[in-house]
């Protein structure tokens, strides 16, 4: 399987626990994107990387999440002290860039990482 | 800012015959234009894009869009609806930024 994979596909936890998302992209993409979708919402943009580097984060992203990808390969997103508010899936996705290729600047997604704050 | 708007949250259509999904964006510059498809369960699948050049763009499974610059739109089109066509479709903009934003969503029913 070459597409964007995402764990774990659900996540039940208590309020003020933390939780952490893990997200293998597509190997070749140098780009890799988190959104969050709630029910009946589209998907809202949290941050992205290109290689390793951080280089855009919304002002959705308090202080409590944090995202990393440590080598340029996968991602951790994980959230802290977590709230009812937090209850959403947790999409990924990957692309490459350049121009001049029917893939370019298409976002992949995973099935995303569903998380329910009790 | 870059916005999209889908103005219908749910379209029906019986199966056979033609589909809309409309979409409507708002960008200071020139657009990057996309659909995409969520199926239950599953993440969000690309359907077509619109980047430049010809202003219909055909996709997967048979779906096309029309970009209209003037009108600011780029509805989704089938000529011939399936019932596995139902489904949510989004509607995606990318300008100066990086990054898509996505509607709200249309949910797409296929009447047998």
């Amino acid at each position: 399987d070459t597409g964007v994979s995402q764990d774990p596909r659900h996540k039940i936890t208590k309020r003020g626990q933390n939780v952490t998302f893990r997200c293998d992209p597509i190997s070749e993409h140098n780009r890799l994107y988190w959104y969050r979708q709630t029910l009946g919402q589209g998907p809202e943009f949290l941050t992205y990387f290109q290689n390793e580097a951080q280089l855009e984060k919304s002002r959705l992203l308090s202080d409590r999440f944090s995202a990393e990808r440590p080598k340029g390969s996968f991602s951790t997103l994980e959230i802290q002290r977590t709230e009812q508010g937090d209850s959403a899936m947790y999409l990924c996705a990957s692309s490459a860039t350049g121009t001049g290729f029917s893939g370019a600047n298409v976002l992949t997604f995973g099935a995303g990482s569903r998380l329910t704050v009790l | 800012a870059q916005s999209v708007a889908q103005p219908e949250d749910q379209v029906n259509v019986a199966e056979g015959n033609p589909l809309t999904v409309k979409c409507t964006y708002s960008v200071s510059g020139n657009p990057y234009l996309f659909w995409y498809v969520q199926y239950p369960n599953r993440g969000l699948q690309f359907l077509l894009k619109y980047i430049t050049g010809d202003n219909l763009v055909k996709g997967s499974y048979g779906f096309e869009a029309e970009f209209n610059k003037s009108q600011t739109s780029f509805h989704l089109k089938k000529p011939s609806a399936l019932v596995s066509d139902s489904a949510l479709y989004f509607c995606a903009v990318r300008e100066r930024e990086e990054k898509l934003t996505f509607g709200t969503g249309t949910r797409l029913t296929i009447i047998p």
